[in-house]
């Protein structure tokens, strides 16, 4: 079966733009995660989604959003870009099943110039 | 609030020589614990889970709640495990949310 996929693979953007990563979850997964990769913090939590609603959000302004809509796919904002937001943004799908894995896409390397 | 925390950031065995990735965790209740691993130019995927304890590619995990720990091991190193390890928590109750240790990066020298 088709894994998770994110779109685009690559962004450039300037300072002060906006952006939007999306992420199609495998088939009948409906809880979908993003995360920020980056060399000095690691692999950092951004929000999780089920069932179009936001369970949790991890420690990042409110200059990053998100949204899941009625298939599961998901799609995350960020506005007024900044230097430091340069990263991979990592999005991962799971069944809702105790001890299930998180499968994850190949993310989207975000560069801001 | 939950932590993991990987001690080295990289380790460089011989091939043949044994393995052990260490994590340690900190969570008052009971976690689920996993290992990832990222292979050169690919995503990151799941190793292990201590709820299964199975062996996969030779590698072992056993979760021990005492010292709050969750070291990966292997007797014997092969070239093709060189890549970066991450561990990983999930609180359960509700939440998928997995929080990372900073990874450890294996090199296994030929």
């Amino acid at each position: 079966k088709a894994g998770v996929t994110q779109t685009p693979r690559y962004l450039i953007k300037t300072r002060g733009q906006q952006v939007t990563l999306s992420c199609s979850p495998i088939s009948g997964h409906r809880s979908v995660s993003w995360y920020q990769q980056t060399p000095g913090q690691g692999l950092q939590f951004l929000f999780e989604y089920f069932s179009e609603t936001q369970r949790n959000k991890g420690n990042f302004p409110g200059r990053f959003s998100g949204r899941q809509f009625s298939n599961s796919r998901s799609e995350m904002n960020v506005s007024t870009l900044e230097l430091g937001d340069s990263a991979l943004y990592l999005c991962a799908s799971s069944l809702e099943v105790v001890g299930t894995e998180a499968f994850f896409g190949q993310g989207t390397r975000l560069t801001v110039v | 609030a939950q932590r993991v925390t990987q001690p080295e950031k990289l380790l460089s065995v011989f091939k043949g020589a044994p393995v052990e990735l260490k994590c340690n965790y900190s969570y008052s209740g009971s976690p689920e614990l996993f290992w990832y691993v990222q292979y050169s130019r690919q995503r990151l995927q799941l190793l292990l889970r201590h709820i299964s304890r199975e062996s996969i590619k030779g590698f072992t995990a056993d979760l021990n709640k005492g010292e709050t720990s969750f070291h990966l091991k292997k007797p014997f190193a092969q070239e093709e495990d060189s890549a970066m390890y991450y561990c990983a928590l999930r609180r359960g109750a509700g939440s998928y949310q997995l929080t990372f240790g900073k990874g450890t990066k294996l090199s296994v020298i030929p």
